[in-house]
């Protein structure tokens, strides 16, 4: 149990142009989804968290007119990378928490963004 | 200021010989502590959650353990397929995440 997909595994687009990634959470009602980004051999840093139905809340020095976040469902968060730049490429990895199970975050596959 | 350490940032280990990797940290107020494993290109795999202190977790060829101060991740005769990133995670108002162990295993 506890299975979170992204969609697209990576993806490849020009500079200026708006990218969305999909987080699903498969077997489980996620209460709240997160979104981080990873630099090579560096660790996850935290970009925003979303609850359903609510706006998101971003970490500082986040910009959340680029990075625009969509909670729309208990199993889907959307993160839209909007007029991407060649420094937005990264790994873009989400998670969520299930109803009882708050603490425990689990991760999806992560999404590999290059920007050109 | 709240923070987690990890070390060594990296480890190799012939197969079959233990080891352990350790996550220090200082937080105020810890609701839980993490460990994942992640694979290059991949995102964190959860392994355990511990909450207080003189709690373990084993599963395979890994034990987890956690102290007021820091938390072990026990590797008992590694085999190639364990090598990986090992992170370790710990919550009190958010979630802090340490840089990792990178652990190769090599025959």
């Amino acid at each position: 149990g506890a299975v979170v997909s992204q969609h697209p595994s990576r993806v490849i687009c020009k500079s200026g142009t708006s990218v969305k990634i999909e987080c699903r959470s498969l077997d489980f009602q996620a209460t709240t989804m997160f979104w981080y980004r990873q630099f090579p051999k560096k660790s996850l840093m935290l970009m925003a968290t979303s609850n359903e139905g609510s706006k998101a809340t971003y970490e500082q020095g986040v910009e959340k007119d680029k990075f625009l976040i969509n909670h729309a469902s208990l199993t889907l968060s959307t993160l839209t990378v909007t007029s991407a730049h060649p420094e937005d490429s990264s790994f873009y990895i989400c998670s969520a928490t299930a109803s009882g199970r708050e603490e425990t975050q689990y991760f999806g596959p992560g999404t590999r963004l290059l920007v050109l | 200021e709240d923070q987690v350490t990890q070390s060594p940032e990296a480890l190799r280990l012939q197969e079959g010989e233990s080891s352990s990797l350790n996550c220090s940290y200082t937080v105020s107020g810890l609701r839980g502590l993490f460990w994942y494993r992640q694979d290059p290109g991949k995102g964190p795999e959860f392994l355990f959650t511990l909450y207080s202190a003189g709690e373990e977790k084993e599963k395979e060829r890994l034990k987890a353990t956690l102290t007021k101060k820091e938390s072990f991740l026990h590797i008992t005769a590694p085999k190639p397929e364990d090598s990986a990133t090992y992170l370790c995670a710990v919550q009190s108002w958010r979630l802090y995440f340490g840089r990792g162990t990178q652990l190769t295993v090599w025959p």
